[in-house]
């Protein structure tokens, strides 16, 4: 049902720059609805780790930032450390049947 | 420190009724957020079910609209998800979390397995 596209799986040796895109339509994204992301570590809840496209919670490495752009978004994870190996899922609202928030696919962050 | 644990029973029949309660610690249900459902079939993804308002007002995902009454109960703090007709394919891990306006949800319990089995 995942209306939002993520890259399956994406890596980066400690220290490098990555980013993991997330694909809307016009129905989400690109109606302008804000853009959250989240890091699920095995067996655990998902984590808040930006929220209205951009903001970091407290607590939150400023490692970790996002972005947006017409009807996708991206999360970038500078100077990578083996513990950000997690998945990682992006959300927003799309009103499209009545209206729903949606998750991405989910991208895995390996650290090599 | 806001706290959310589900709790209900792990094991569902089919056509059965699953029910869940989530209690919340920290906050009050009264305050200004939205409290949610997100579910996670094993080795899947993540799929929000539906929220509630501390007025009672709520919203479903389309797909299970059908199924799914979530309610609240103010005084003791805590919410309730409903899903009628289960299936193998409702077997998940049910969240239930703390939602801002605009759908963010940084508060979330540590979640309940649910499996759809006779």
């Amino acid at each position: 049902q995942s209306v939002l596209t993520q890259p399956p799986s994406v890596s980066g040796a400690p220290g490098q720059r990555v980013t993991i895109s997330c694909a809307g339509s016009s129905s989400n994204i690109g109606a302008g609805f804000d853009v959250h992301w989240y890091q699920q570590l095995p067996g655990t809840a998902p984590k808040l780790l930006i929220y209205g496209n951009f903001n970091r919670p407290s607590g939150v490495p400023d490692r970790f930032s996002g972005s947006k752009s017409g009807t996708s978004a991206s999360l970038a994870i500078t100077g990578l450390q083996a513990e950000d190996e997690a998945e990682y899922y992006c959300q927003s609202y799309d009103n499209s049947l009545s209206g729903l928030y949606v998750f991405g696919t989910g991208t895995k962050v390996t650290v090599l | 420190q806001v706290q959310l644990q589900e709790s209900g029973p792990g094991l569902v029949k089919p056509s059965g009724t699953l029910s869940l309660t989530c209690a919340v610690s920290g906050a009050s249900m009264r305050s200004g957020k939205w409290w949610s459902w997100v579910r996670q079939p094993p080795g899947k993804g993540l799929e929000w079910i539906g929220e509630i308002y501390h007025s009672g007002r709520t919203n479903y995902n389309p797909s299970l609209e059908s199924r799914v009454t979530i309610s609240g109960d103010m005084s003791k703090n805590q919410l309730s998800l409903k899903m009628t007709s289960v299936t193998a394919a409702d077997t998940a891990v049910y969240y239930c979390a703390s939602t801002d306006e605009d759908g963010s949800a940084e508060y979330w319990g540590q979640g309940s397995l649910v499996t759809v089995s006779s």
